[in-house]
């Protein structure tokens, strides 16, 4: 059974850093690209980073460029987003989930993020 | 890529036909998902590549493209399927969401 468990979220002052972890099981990790999608209160779905299997590859959307990093351990199955600089509008529940070539078919259970001072 | 999703929001009954658009900016082929999302929970993948079931899903849910224009028709809603549900394409990077289309009980 495929699982993916994040963790990491809280409460961060304007300016501050934190790093989300999603941990995966039930599936051979590095064969995968991952991703992490969020959701402020009360809103739509916003797609923030991506990253390939292999880790060599990244992608960001431009509202996180240059403050937020994705990486991966495909040793430890676990996927990271490193969020720095982070504003009031980064308030969101993130979640992981699993890429295939025509979707994402599996999802975490997400952790909030909540930026106020 | 943009997609344009309407309506944002839709009133039914239980046993209704409903039809949900994605309208995308430029052309996608066929990479396009569609997502169930209930309130507190993470979406949950309902089609992709446009028109495919995903297994387990209930066959009352059906996807359609024509061109740039993509459609998620439920057959006969059922108590369950109340929910915003979401399209997301994935030709390119930055992939995106439609703006959702929240589907209330009339």
């Amino acid at each position: 059974e495929v699982q993916l468990l994040e963790s990491g979220g809280g409460l961060v002052q304007p300016g501050g850093s934190l790093r989300l972890s999603c941990v995966a099981s039930g599936f051979t990790f590095s064969n995968y690209a991952m991703s992490w999608v969020r959701q402020a209160p009360g809103k739509g779905l916003e797609w923030v980073s991506a990253i390939s299997g292999s880790g060599g590859t990244t992608y960001y959307a431009d509202s996180v460029k240059g403050r937020f990093t994705i990486s991966r351990d495909n040793s430890q199955n676990t996927l990271y987003l490193q969020m720095n600089s982070l504003r009031a509008e980064d308030t969101a529940v993130y979640y992981c989930a699993k890429e295939v070539p025509t979707s994402f078919d599996y999802w975490g259970q997400g952790t909030l993020v909540t930026v106020s001072s | 890529i943009q997609l344009t999703q309407s309506p944002s929001s839709l009133s039914a009954s239980v046993g209704d036909r409903v039809t949900i658009t994605c309208r995308a900016s430029q052309g996608i082929s066929s990479y396009l998902a569609w997502y169930q999302q209930k309130p507190g929970k993470a979406p949950k993948l309902l089609i992709y590549a446009a028109s495919t079931l995903q297994s387990g899903v209930p066959s009352r849910f059906s996807g359609s493209r024509s061109g740039t224009d993509f459609t998620l028709t439920i057959s006969s809603l059922q108590p369950e399927d109340f929910a915003t549900y979401y399209c997301q394409h994935l030709n390119s990077y930055p992939f995106s969401f439609g703006q959702g289309t929240k589907l209330e009980i009339k």
